[in-house]
């Protein structure tokens, strides 16, 4: 079975500090790609970052990396230099070569930034 | 129009009524979806469709029915809703290719349900 963890659901930051979102996964597949979306209070999900379970190296976007950690299957978000504009919700995915179409969505972390 | 649009954004219906949600994708892909997400709950996946074939239906209620008349549009058909329904629906669309998993899901902005 193919399963999506964050455990923490709320964060606090202070503004210009970098943040760390946690992201486990569970699956079988040797193949599969794990992303990461934001969905400010607007609701709309925002497509942030990827990385593939054979990239070598973590995924970067900006000031969005992905700490991928293959053996504790791990892909913790780092957001550097946060903003007032970061405060969102944020939700950790997960796509397997053998589950063709869906994608598997953890239950998400809510972080505020403070000034 | 770019992206994925969904209309309408906001709905409020009574339990007795009959609503259509709409959704279209601009971006040529193959699979679109309907999720529910209602407070303090994970995303719920309802229905995936892969060249307007339904290809997952995860145990959702017959009061809502989807349709995909082509790989552009997608439908969800609301009837004798509960206010436990009242939520956001979200609609997306993916490219789903043979042995890739590095298509990401594109959302529309929601619509958001209320049930009296």
């Amino acid at each position: 079975a193919q399963k999506i963890t964050q455990t923490q659901p709320g964060m606090f930051v202070q503004e210009k500090e970098a943040v760390t979102l946690d992201c486990t996964y569970d699956t079988s597949d040797q193949s599969y790609g794990l992303f990461w979306y934001k969905q400010p209070s607007s609701g709309e999900m925002i497509f942030l970052i990827y990385q593939g379970s054979y990239d070598e190296q973590n995924a970067t976007e900006g000031r969005y990396s992905l700490n991928f950690q293959k053996a504790r299957k791990s892909a913790n978000l780092v957001i550097s230099a946060s903003q007032l504009g970061d405060s969102a919700m944020y939700f950790c995915a997960m796509r397997t070569m053998n589950t063709g179409n869906q994608f598997y969505f953890g239950t998400g972390t809510s972080l505020t930034v403070i000034p | 129009e770019t992206g994925v649009t969904q209309t309408p954004r906001h709905l409020v219906m009574g339990m007795t009524n009959k609503k259509s949600l709409k959704c279209e994708q601009h971006l040529g892909h193959n699979a679109m979806y309907w999720y529910k997400q209602s407070a303090k709950k994970p995303l719920e996946l309802m229905f995936v469709y892969n060249f307007k074939e339904q290809t997952e239906n995860n145990s959702v209620p017959s009061r809502f029915s989807p349709e995909c008349p082509n790989s552009s549009h997608l439908f969800l058909h609301l009837h004798t809703l509960q206010p436990e329904d009242s939520a956001l629906y979200l609609c997306a669309s993916s490219q789903i290719l043979r042995g890739g998993t590095d298509n990401e899901q594109f959302f529309g902005p929601g619509t958001r349900l209320t049930v009296l």
